[in-house]
């Protein structure tokens, strides 16, 4: 089954913890990216990756890492955790960076940061 | 600058109500993309439909239906006859083609909606 798989779905830390939200697609896509959601303010672009090796940032990258080192993967690290980074986080990928193509989502993975 | 207003914030409608949930846009690209995701309570969003903005036909599939006016920057969602499973947090979103940052989706605030039976 085609799918964008996170894990783990459910986290609670502390502050200054590091930790790392993996993501893995099926579906042989180039592009991956990551989103997280806010009440009032929807989903918002943290980092998307073009292709291996290749990433960039997106509107709300602060306090984030990532990494692609395989085309398969696009692990979100979050190096120091602060209580503002709780929030629902998404991975999606789709064929290409092209707008025509259609980002499917992972299932989400809901951080709490104490 | 690219944005998504979804200016309903929470619906609330009892079932077999018509529903429709406003989305307006705006973008400095002529050549774009507009979606709609659906997130029930269970969190993962699901893609609904995806339109360019060439296509200004309206489109139904099933009970669902889609309003998309040029002129109004404006890409309606129409829900008929709703139902209890059509409880869910409903997404618009933007992808530009020229400006686009890679890919990136834009999207609105999300509006609640809630079906009572």
């Amino acid at each position: 089954e085609a799918q964008v798989t996170q894990n783990p779905r459910y986290l609670i830390t502390v502050t200054g913890k590091k930790l790392t939200v993996t993501c893995s697609q099926n579906m042989n896509h180039e592009y991956m990216s990551w989103y997280r959601q806010d009440p009032g303010l929807g989903l918002r672009q943290i980092y998307y990756s073009m292709n291996v090796e290749v990433t960039d940032k997106g509107d709300v990258p602060e306090g984030y890492k990532v990494s692609r080192k395989e085309k398969r993967n696009f692990p979100l690290i979050l190096e120091s955790p602060s209580p503002n980074q709780t929030s629902l986080y998404f991975c999606a990928s789709s064929v290409s960076a092209s707008s025509t193509d259609t980002q499917y989502f992972g299932p989400g993975t809901r951080l709490t940061v104490l | 600058a690219q944005k998504v207003t979804q200016a309903q914030t929470e619906i609330s409608v009892v079932e077999k109500e018509d529903v429709t949930l406003d989305c307006v846009y705006e973008t400095r690209d002529t050549t774009y993309y507009l979606f709609w995701y659906k997130q029930p309570p269970s969190g993962e969003l699901v893609f609904l439909i995806r339109r360019n903005s060439f296509d200004e036909q309206n489109e139904i599939s099933g009970r669902y239906s889609w309003n998309f006016q040029k002129s109004t920057s404006s890409f309606n969602f129409t829900i008929t006859a709703s139902q209890v499973v059509d409880s869910a947090v409903y997404f618009c979103a933007l992808s530009e083609a020229v400006y686009n940052q890679g890919g990136k989706l834009i999207f609105g605030q999300g509006t609640e909606l809630s079906v009572k039976p």
